[in-house]
């Protein structure tokens, strides 16, 4: 079965420290892969997402992703983070665009210590 | 702001009733995305409209049904509600008929079943 899987429920960094959240995928074939951003009380906004090409995708807010088809990982980094950047992180996918939705991991909740 | 808009944010229902959740799409939005969103599940695909016509089914129960409307909202049903259904359910909404694009997130309902 389709799936994606976000092994870090809880992330702690220090603020200006840098961050890296996991995501790893199980699909046929490699699939759309996109992460979201979900602050308390606020529906989720996308960061980024990679269809295909440079396997470096840039986002907004700093933030940059990496896609290796050899781990099936598309890991969220951050060089310096910021006390704002401190919410829920959701990886997600779509076998190619195709009509059956967005695949969502759990989620990581990112703490910042001041 | 997303442009989306979900009424009501909140509600309280006992078991065994009915609701309707409401989702006005972004301006020239055509497709239309309801997700249910709890601590055990996480975030599950519900089911997916495109300019009025069902594009995509996920794990939806049985005793929800969706539609879209001319208009383009779309409402969601949820009717012999149990305890498990209290969740966040949140609308979606985007240009395209696959998920190719960019998914803008309502802020949410959020259900209690007691």
């Amino acid at each position: 079965a389709q799936s994606v899987t976000q092994p870090d429920i809880h992330i702690t960094v220090s603020e200006g420290a840098s961050l890296e959240l996991r995501c790893n995928y199980s699909y046929g074939a490699t699939p759309y892969l996109f992460w979201y951003v979900q602050s308390p009380g606020q529906g989720l906004q996308l960061l980024l997402k990679y269809f295909s090409g440079d396997t470096l995708v840039q986002g907004i807010k700093g933030f940059e992703a990496e896609f290796k088809r050899s781990q099936s990982s598309f890991n969220l980094r951050k060089p310096s983070v910021h006390w704002s950047d401190a919410a829920e992180y959701f990886c997600a996918a779509n076998s190619g665009g195709g009509a059956d939705g967005l695949t969502f991991g759990k989620g990581t909740h990112l703490i910042i210590q001041p | 702001d997303s442009g989306v808009t979900q009424t009501p944010k909140h509600l309280i229902t006992a078991t065994g009733q009915r609701v309707t959740l409401r989702c006005s799409p972004r301006s020239g939005d055509l497709s239309v995305y309801w997700y249910q969103q709890s601590l055990d599940q996480g975030l599950q695909f519900l089911i997916q409209y495109y300019n009025g016509e069902e594009r995509a089914k996920g794990n939806i129960l049985e005793r929800f049904s969706a539609q879209q409307f001319p208009d383009l909202h779309s409402e969601l049903n949820l009717s012999s509600l149990e305890l498990g259904d209290s969740a966040l359910y949140f609308c979606a909404s985007s240009v395209e008929a696959g998920v190719t694009g960019e998914l803008f997130f309502g802020e949410g309902s959020r259900l209690t079943v007691l």
